[in-house]
């Protein structure tokens, strides 16, 4: 199956800097990169995803790469600010068959 | 309103009891999920269903079972629980066509 690897775990900011996480996947059958934000207490939430057939997608202050050739794709949040505090899982696979990676604790300090 | 309900939230039983994590939706998905969460974050697939009379079991080896008998229900069963299933664990569904997953708000299993 596909394996996932997140980094960093943990991730400290001042506000309004931005963060970046990284994810890599080894299945190049994987065409679908969602991301979750988990705040704490609560259940896990798509917050943007990017198919294997664009590059880069952007929603207000999110953005996710994809380097389809490396088997890379990042998490980009600029001008943090403290509601961004959360748990961001990173995901690969296809169809419906995907697989999280292990998680970034994000912290914006205000 | 269209949602993906876990009962109980929170759940303490002794070792070697039976229990029965219930997980229902009314998204109208076919697929359903459940995933064991480490208090350290990560998400481990235990198993998932494509629909009625499908279940199949995830990457993470578990000694738990689960039916499908309806579209809308899910439930988790471990015959005989030990401390090493003290977990958060969620319950999750997505479209057959679609591919965004929707999670239940969760249950916290402990066992003493």
């Amino acid at each position: 199956g596909e394996n996932v690897e997140q980094h960093p775990s943990t991730l400290s900011v001042q506000e309004g800097d931005s963060a970046v996480i990284k994810c890599t996947y080894s299945d190049s059958a994987s065409n679908y990169f969602p991301w979750y934000k988990q705040e704490l207490g609560k259940r896990p939430q798509l917050i943007i995803d990017i198919r294997s057939n664009v590059g880069e997608k952007k929603d207000q202050r999110i953005a996710v790469t994809l380097n389809k050739t490396a088997k890379h794709f990042s998490l980009h949040i600029t001008e943090t600010q403290p509601e961004d505090s959360a748990v961001y899982f990173c995901a690969a696979g296809w169809g419906n068959q995907f697989y999280f990676g292990t998680g970034t604790s994000l912290t914006v300090i205000p | 309103e269209a949602d993906i309900y876990q009962t109980p939230r929170y759940l303490v039983i002794g070792t070697g009891k039976k229990i029965t994590l219930e997980c229902s939706q009314t998204m109208g998905h076919d697929k359903m999920y459940w995933y064991q969460q480490d208090p350290g974050m990560e998400l481990h697939l235990i198993h998932y269903s494509y629909g009625v009379n499908s279940t199949e079991k995830g990457d993470l080896s578990s000694e738990s079972t689960v039916s499908r008998i309806r579209t809308e229900h899910f439930p988790l069963t471990l015959e005989s629980a030990r401390p090493s299933h003290t977990s958060q664990y969620l319950c999750a569904s997505s479209s057959l066509g679609g591919t965004e997953a929707f999670f239940g708000q969760g249950t916290r299993l402990t066992v003493v």
